[in-house]
Formats: structure tokens, sequence, C-alpha cells
């Protein structure tokens, strides 16, 4: 069955860079692509970027300049490092397989805090 | 990029009540519109897809549609745990694009 699960740590300060680990099973990287969505605290959700099958990359220009998407398909997962952070960053993070153009399984989140 | 407007902002319904939640693109999308519930506390799950496909395992008192270029989500027969948030996702191009949301109760 389809699953994807992030992790990462929970506070980062600002101005670092923040690092998060999406672990996917029961479908490949190379078939799928896999979308970074965010969420801050009672707001909406924003679209970061997508990593297709093939290994190319799509950002959200809001967030081009700080943000890399990568992965390693031995260990089925999926990297996002955003630099520079800020409190506005602050927010749950969610991995989702997209279909593409929609998103049909998403990981439970990690919730991120951008706090010195 | 592409905005998404969607209505309205909250909504409180009774049980067995019908509901529609709209959204309007700033610019031409196809079909290349979802629908997504978020419950409190969870992670956004699809509901519809290609504007008007019911995704696997979702209630059929779930529907989308078109018209022209207005998308709405309509649930029939509303019940208690269709309340949460409800989100309108543009696929059309990049950056993909959410509505605001609408927060929906149960009164």
């Amino acid at each position: 069955q389809v699953q994807l699960k992030e992790s990462g740590p929970g506070l980062v300060k600002p101005s670092e860079t923040l690092s998060l680990t999406c672990t996917v099973s029961g479908f490949s990287l190379t078939s799928y692509h896999v979308s970074w969505v965010r969420q801050p605290p009672g707001k909406g959700l924003e679209w970061m970027g997508v990593i297709w099958g093939d290994g190319s990359t799509a950002y959200n220009s809001a967030l081009k300049s700080r943000l890399s998407i990568s992965r390693d398909t031995s260990k089925s997962q999926v990297f996002l490092k955003m630099s520079s952070l800020k409190t506005e960053d602050t927010a749950t993070y969610y991995c989702a397989r997209d279909h593409p153009r929609l998103f049909d399984y998403w990981g439970q989140g990690v919730m991120v805090t951008v706090s010195s | 990029d592409i905005q998404m407007t969607q209505s309205p902002a909250s909504l409180s319904a009774s049980l067995e009540e019908i509901v529609t939640i709209t959204c309007q693109p700033s610019q031409d999308i196809g079909n290349y519109l979802s629908w997504y519930q978020q419950k409190p506390g969870k992670s956004p799950q699809l509901l519809i897809h290609s504007a008007t496909s019911l995704a696997d395992g979702v209630p059929s008192r779930f529907s989308g549609s078109r018209s022209g270029t207005q998308y709405s989500l309509k649930i029939n027969r509303l019940q208690v745990e269709d309340t949460g948030i409800y989100y309108c996702l543009q696929g059309y191009s990049a950056p993909l694009t959410f509505g605001s949301g609408t927060k929906l109760e149960i009164k």
C-alpha cells in the first residue's frame, strides 16, 4: 500500500537551513512524482515544488532561490532543503505523491517551527 | 501564477442538507482541477480529480462539476464526518495553486 512519511527537525533557527526527508513505500520514485506542500498554522496550502520520475525538478518561483529537492531512489527517499529560514517558514510540511497535477496520497506532515 | 478564488470561506449546514463550494480560476485550467478535504490535525485527502471524477473510496455523495470557468464541489446528504476544510487545486500550470479553503461545519 502507498505510504509517505516525513521526518526532520521540529525546531530550526532563523537563517539556518531546513532539511526534511520523505520516505515512501508502495510505489517507485522513478514511476511517480513527489511534491512538497506546506501549511502555516491556521492557514492554507502552498505548493513548494516537485521532483519528477525522471529526477528533474520544478519549484515555486516564490521559493526557488532557497529551495532544493532531491532524491535517493535506492532508499525510496525524497529530500527537501530550504535555506535562509525565516519565522514565516513556520509550517507543517507535507510530501505528497504527485499523480501528476493532483495529489492522491499524502504523508502525515511534519511541523517545523522557525525560532531562535 | 493562476489565482484560485474559492467561496464561501465558511459554511454552516444541517445534516442531510446539500452544500456547494465553488472555485474560479483566474485563467483557463481545462479540467486540471481537484478537490481535497482536510480534517483537523490531518493531512488533506483527495476527493475529486479531473474536475468531475470521484477518487477511489470517496462516498458517492461527493461530486464535482464544471460550468464554463467555474468549478463546484457538491456534497449531498451532509454527514457529521464531512466537517473540515475543503480546498481546490489547479494542476494546469506551475506553480500549482490552491484555493483559500472553505471551512464546513455541521449545525
